[in-house]
C-alpha cells in the first residue's frame, strides 16, 4: 500500500520563478492539504483539496495555487518565487468519509530559493 | 497571540526518564488534538490523538487535555534516545484543516 508521494524531493530556483510540486495521496484518500515548513517551525497551513475543488486556504498569497486532479492527485503551484519561499513543502491526505483527524504525510518538496 | 504554543526547547532528559510536553491553543472551538513526531529531515508522523478531557496512554505515551485551560501535554515514559525528536501538537476543528505549533525539540541523553 503506497504511502503519500511527493516529487520533486529537492529543487533549487531562484527568485520570480515559478515552481509545481506533486503529490499522490496515500491509497483510498480522497483529500489533499498542502503545508509550508520554514527551517525549526510548525508546519503552516496552504490550503486543501476536496472533489477537485479548494475548500479551505491558510493566510497565504495568491502567488500560491492548487489543483487536484479526478485521480485525487494534486499539484501546488508557487508563482514569483520569493527568497522568503525557501521551505519544505509537504502534503498530506485523509479520507473524508471516515475522517478522524489523522494525516499522512509525504516526505516533503523541500525549496530553495536563491 | 499564536493559535498554538509550544516552548521550542531543547528539553534534555536521561535516557529512562520522563518526558513531558505541553502545548496551549487559542481556539476554544477546537475539537481534535494532536501529536506528531518529526525526526530531522523527516516528514511528521502522527503518534497520538485526543479529543476528550482526560488522559489517554498507548504504549508509553499519555496524551492530556484540558479543554477549561486550552491545555495539551504529551508525556513520554522510559524515554530512549530513540524518542529525540522535534515534537509537534496540532490542533483542528471539524475540517481538516491542522494548527501546528513550532514543535518541541526533545533530547534523550543515554
Amino acid at each position: 500500500d503506497a504511502g503519500v508521494t511527493q516529487s520533486p524531493t529537492h529543487l533549487i530556483k531562484t527568485r520570480g520563478q515559478q515552481v509545481t510540486l506533486r503529490c499522490s495521496p496515500k491509497s483510498g484518500h480522497d483529500t489533499v492539504s498542502w503545508y509550508q515548513q520554514a527551517l525549526g517551525q510548525g508546519p503552516q497551513f496552504i490550503f486543501q483539496y476536496y472533489e477537485e475543488e479548494e475548500r479551505q486556504r491558510g493566510n497565504f498569497p495568491d502567488r500560491f495555487s492548487g489543483h487536484q486532479f479526478p485521480n485525487y492527485s494534486s499539484e501546488l503551484n508557487v508563482n514569483a518565487l520569493l527568497l522568503g519561499d525557501s521551505a519544505l513543502y509537504l502534503c498530506a491526505s485523509s479520507f473524508e468519509g471516515a475522517y478522524t483527524g489523522e494525516l499522512f504525510f509525504g516526505e516533503g518538496s523541500r525549496l530553495t530559493v536563491l | 497571540q499564536k493559535e498554538v504554543e509550544q516552548n521550542s526547547g531543547p528539553l534534555s532528559v536521561p535516557e529512562g526518564a520522563i518526558a513531558s510536553l505541553n502545548c496551549t491553543y487559542s481556539d476554544r472551538g477546537s475539537q481534535s488534538f494532536f501529536w506528531y513526531r518529526q525526526y530531522s529531515g523527516k516528514s511528521p508522523e502522527l503518534i497520538m490523538f485526543i479529543y476528550s478531557n482526560g488522559d489517554k496512554e498507548d504504549g508509553r505515551f499519555t496524551a492530556q487535555l484540558n479543554k477549561a485551560s486550552q491545555y495539551v501535554s504529551l508525556l513520554i515514559r522510559d524515554s530512549q534516545p530513540s524518542d529525540s525528536a522535534t515534537y509537534l501538537c496540532a490542533v483542528s476543528g471539524n475540517t481538516g484543516k491542522l494548527i501546528f505549533g513550532q514543535g518541541t525539540t526533545l533530547q534523550v541523553k543515554p
